[in-house]
């Protein structure tokens, strides 16, 4: 089976810096995405951890634990904009199972 | 490319009626995924295809639920007969193969079942 908790949701200052994690329990798995959903609009892709470690790509870093089955996603330098939900999701031979995703309030 | 393209981006439809949903992957992609999503029960997994084949339909909630891949630049989704717990966002999305390659999703089609 496939299980997936992040928290439900989140509130940060603009400007600060926020961490959100994710935990998996997975049959098979190859990687874990981070994907970004506003409100009304589709999933888009952030960024994926192959290996453990820290991936960084701008403002947005994520980190893997194989070992522990977790992993957290990096924002920082908060802006409005980044208001949305984030989704992890650990990938299984290209399929792919998402958590319920974790809502994040920016706030001035 | 345009990205994966779905329509109709909203549905409305009485109970017991049949409802098709349509997707356009990008092209070149070879795995399509369809995905349902609500607040009670986040993103889910329905079914997916590569090159255009089933290869695992257990998301598939019901027989009332059904999908095909003709071909590879088409795929439906349909409900037959529609209930109103069927009322989601149902997202399409395809990707490269690969072990790692990211899905790109589609806008998405708002189904409500009154």
């Amino acid at each position: 089976g496939q299980n997936i908790d992040q928290p439900t949701e989140m509130t940060a200052t603009e400007g600060a810096i926020v961490q959100i994690n994710c935990t998996y329990q997975t049959s098979g798995f190859n990687g874990l995405f981070w994907y970004q959903q506003h409100a009304g609009e589709a999933p888009t892709f952030l960024s994926y951890n192959v290996l453990d470690g820290l991936e960084e790509k701008g403002r947005f870093s994520s980190f893997l634990s194989r070992s522990k089955g977790y992993s957290y996603l990096l924002l920082k330098e908060l802006q409005m904009k980044d208001s949305a939900s984030y989704l992890c999701a650990a990938n299984n031979f290209n399929k792919f199972y998402f958590g319920s995703g974790t809502k994040l309030n920016v706030k001035p | 490319d345009a990205g994966v393209i779905q329509s109709p981006r909203h549905e409305v439809t009485e109970m017991g009626q049949e409802v098709t949903l349509r997707c356009k992957p990008i092209s070149g992609h070879d795995y399509l995924f369809w995905y349902r999503q609500t607040m009670m029960r986040g993103l889910e997994l329905l079914i997916y295809f590569n090159n255009n084949v089933p290869i695992d339909d257990s998301g598939m909630p019901e027989d009332r639920f059904s999908a095909k891949m003709p071909n590879a630049s088409f795929s439906t989704l349909k409900i037959q007969p529609s209930e109103p717990r069927d009322s989601a966002v149902y997202f399409c999305a395809s990707s490269l193969a690969g072990v790692n390659t990211e899905a790109f999703f589609g806008q998405g089609t708002r189904l409500t079942v009154v």
